[in-house]
């Protein structure tokens, strides 16, 4: 079975640096898909951005960026000019693929920005 | 741009009684899904939906809990006889079929509160 793993309960950094979140996943798949989602303190789930296991170019959404690690299956996540706004709780999820897609979820890092 | 909506935002339910929760997936979505997150836990998942019928679900998902599409714009999750440990937050999901299927996109969620 697959599980993702964010050994960084918590992170901080000073506003206008750069943070970088980390995750690792395990699978036996070859074909998967990986996202970052946000979940700032209203609790809702926003999508970041995300990685198709297929394409070796990293995925980048404006100050978002992952460095994506197919060998070491490892998916980090680095923001670079940290806002205010940034702050949240931060999810790395796999995707199963096949006839089902199912999220598979790490236990989140917890971001704090410095003002 | 189209969002996942959900009602109630707060639910708040003695033990034993019977809630629904209730969402309205992206439109021309047609995977729809149901996640929760405990307090301080992974986000889990609960189950998928396509076509009318259910398509795969986890082992939290058992007869207590029930999804339906009674029309053509709501997706529901129903949980019977409702336990303390229920009391969550509970994410609905929906993703398009065929380009894009893998990116599910989060509705605000409605929190559970089990007396």
């Amino acid at each position: 079975a697959q599980t993702v793993t964010q050994s960084q309960p918590e992170m901080s950094v000073q506003e206008a640096e750069t943070v970088t979140l980390s995750c690792t996943y395990d699978t036996s798949e070859s074909d998967y898909y990986l996202f970052w989602y946000k979940q700032p303190p209203s609790r809702q789930m926003i999508l970041v951005i995300r990685q198709e296991a297929y394409k070796q170019q990293n995925a980048t959404e404006n100050r978002f960026s992952v460095n994506f690690q197919k060998a070491a299956k490892s998916f980090s996540l680095k923001i670079s000019d940290s806002q205010l706004g940034d702050a949240a709780m931060y999810f790395c999820a796999y995707l199963t693929m096949g006839s089902n897609y199912q999220l598979i979820w790490g236990a989140g890092t917890k971001l704090i920005i410095k003002p | 741009e189209p969002e996942v909506t959900q009602t109630p935002s707060h639910q708040v339910t003695q033990m034993g009684q019977e809630v629904i929760l209730r969402c309205v997936p992206i439109s021309n979505h047609l995977y729809f899904y149901w996640y929760r997150q405990i307090l301080g836990q992974k986000v889990e998942f609960l189950v998928s939906f396509y076509n009318n019928e259910i398509s795969e679900k986890s082992e939290i998902f058992d007869d207590q809990f029930s999804v339906e599409r009674p029309d053509g714009s709501n997706f529901t999750l129903k949980i019977r006889s409702t336990k303390l440990e229920d009391s969550a937050m509970y994410f609905c999901a929906s993703s398009p079929r065929g380009w894009g299927v893998e990116t599910q996109y989060f509705g605000p969620g409605t929190r559970l509160l089990v007396l």
